[in-house]
């Protein structure tokens, strides 16, 4: 079945520090692309989407770029701060509004 | 406007004891979602429903575990009866059909812990 592969965490970073996550997905076709956001103790949040190939979210400046000759939407920050400690997840839009997520990757960001 | 709003936040139960968890979506939303969160298998789809109707409950892990939704306002996930693996965040989600790219919004979670 589709699924969606997340780079391993957890991540650790500096205040100001470039932020990388990796995601790839399976599904074929052209499926709606997703990053949530699960701040400690909360539910998930959409964070960005991306709905066709080379569309690019962003949103409080993260950013991730549909490209779907390496079935990627990995994302990006160029200068992460303190509170953008959370777990991240990549999803993929299966069929009737119907999300496989990948494992979720913690980060955090030191002071 | 309120979210998705799920009870109990938290429960501690005993095994064996019956747990029913609740939700309420976002009014107007075709899509309800139940979703497990667990460390060691990530989030799990267990059922969700268009229009009050179950579409797909192929994530249910086993009998123990039933979901309604008798009305367009409320869901409920029972697990009956409770086991210690069953120990998980469970959230409820919801959507609006808009075509490709929707939305899905999540509630806060039920903390489900049974010993």
């Amino acid at each position: 079945g589709d699924s969606v592969t997340q780079m391993e965490g957890p991540v650790t970073l500096s205040e100001e520090a470039f932020l990388t996550i990796n995601c790839t997905y399976t599904a074929t076709g052209y499926p709606s692309l997703f990053w949530y956001v699960q701040y400690p103790g909360e539910g998930l949040q959409l964070l960005l989407k991306a709905t066709k190939a080379d569309d690019k979210g962003s949103n409080k400046g993260f950013e991730a770029t549909y490209r779907k000759e390496t079935t990627s939407f990995h994302l990006e920050k160029g200068s992460v701060q303190v509170s953008d400690s959370a777990v991240y997840f990549c999803a993929e839009e299966t069929s009737g509004s119907r999300l496989t997520f990948g494992e979720g990757t913690q980060l955090t960001v030191n002071p | 406007d309120a979210g998705v709003i799920q009870s109990p936040r938290h429960e501690v139960t005993e095994m064996g004891q019956e747990v029913t968890l609740r939700c309420k979506p976002i009014s107007g939303h075709d899509y309800l979602f139940w979703y497990r969160q667990t460390m060691m298998r990530g989030l799990e789809l267990l059922i969700y429903f268009n229009n009050n109707v179950p579409i797909d409950d192929s994530g249910m892990p086993e009998d123990r575990f039933s979901a309604k939704m008798p009305n367009a306002s409320f869901s409920t996930l029972k697990i009956q009866p409770s086991e210690p693996r069953d120990s998980a965040v469970y959230f409820c989600a919801s959507s609006l059909d808009r075509g490709p790219g929707n939305t899905i919004y999540f509630g806060e979670g039920s903390w489900l812990t049974v010993v």
